[in-house]
């Protein structure tokens, strides 16, 4: 069952310009993680942020964390053309899953 | 170096034939997962083992199967009773953080199987 969905599915911007992706879950979690992945390739972590974390910051990411709206976002600050791939947020389930479940991802294409 | 490996690349079946697909880790992870993407989409789980000698079924296990005999590998076989295999498969690994099992996950670089 999908826990996580990504919104927008699809977002181009130009080089140089900020980047959000939003993800929404259903259930509680420990810890919801954001993975990249470029066309054709493995996904890559990015970021991981518990549960009783607000906020991260990891070079040019921030990914915020609102459990009361169950909710998370990853900016992508001075978006560059090697950024493009599909970004993809994974929610684990409150209670010690072993399991992480994946949204559909967001496809972001940054134009030079 | 350490990581995570998947082979082949490229593996193309005929229908009613059975293939295997690798995952070889030298991270020293206990948990390995495979993933099946279809075009578009996000990740499903197939199975996944958090030790040697016992796996669990995930989201879409139907015609597939594993075996974890060593840490190390956890292949994954797709057998003739899955009806619709053409995907793209990752395989991934991970280790407990804090008595947490959904830590982060290192993934392979993938397989794309297609049915002829």
């Amino acid at each position: 069952s999908q826990q996580g969905e990504e919104d927008p599915q699809a977002l181009s911007i130009q080089e140089g310009e900020n980047a959000t992706m939003n993800c929404s879950y259903k259930t509680s979690i420990n810890n919801l993680q954001w993975y990249r992945q470029n066309s054709g390739r493995g996904l890559v972590h990015l970021i991981l942020i518990r549960s009783n974390e607000r906020e991260k910051h990891s070079g040019r990411l921030r990914v915020t964390l609102d459990t009361s709206k169950k909710s998370s976002s990853l900016l992508i600050t001075a978006s560059r053309a090697a950024d493009t791939a599909s970004y993809f947020c994974a929610t684990d389930l409150q209670g010690g899953s072993e399991k992480l479940v994946f949204g559909k991802g967001t496809k972001l294409t940054v134009n030079p | 170096d350490g990581g995570i490996t998947q082979s082949p690349k490229y593996l193309f079946r005929k229908e009613g034939q059975n293939v295997t697909l690798s995952c070889e880790q030298n991270l020293n992870h206990d948990a390995m997962y495979w993933y099946r993407q279809d075009p578009g989409q996000g990740l499903r789980l197939i199975y996944y083992s958090q030790i040697v000698n016992d796996f669990q079924k995930g989201d879409i296990a139907e015609g597939y199967s594993v075996s974890r005999e060593k840490k190390e590998s956890f292949p994954l076989t797709v057998t003739s009773a899955q009806k619709n295999p053409t995907a793209f498969y990752l395989c991934a690994s991970s280790t407990p953080r804090g008595g947490v099992w959904s830590d982060t996950q290192y993934f392979g670089p993938g397989t794309r199987l297609t049915v002829l």
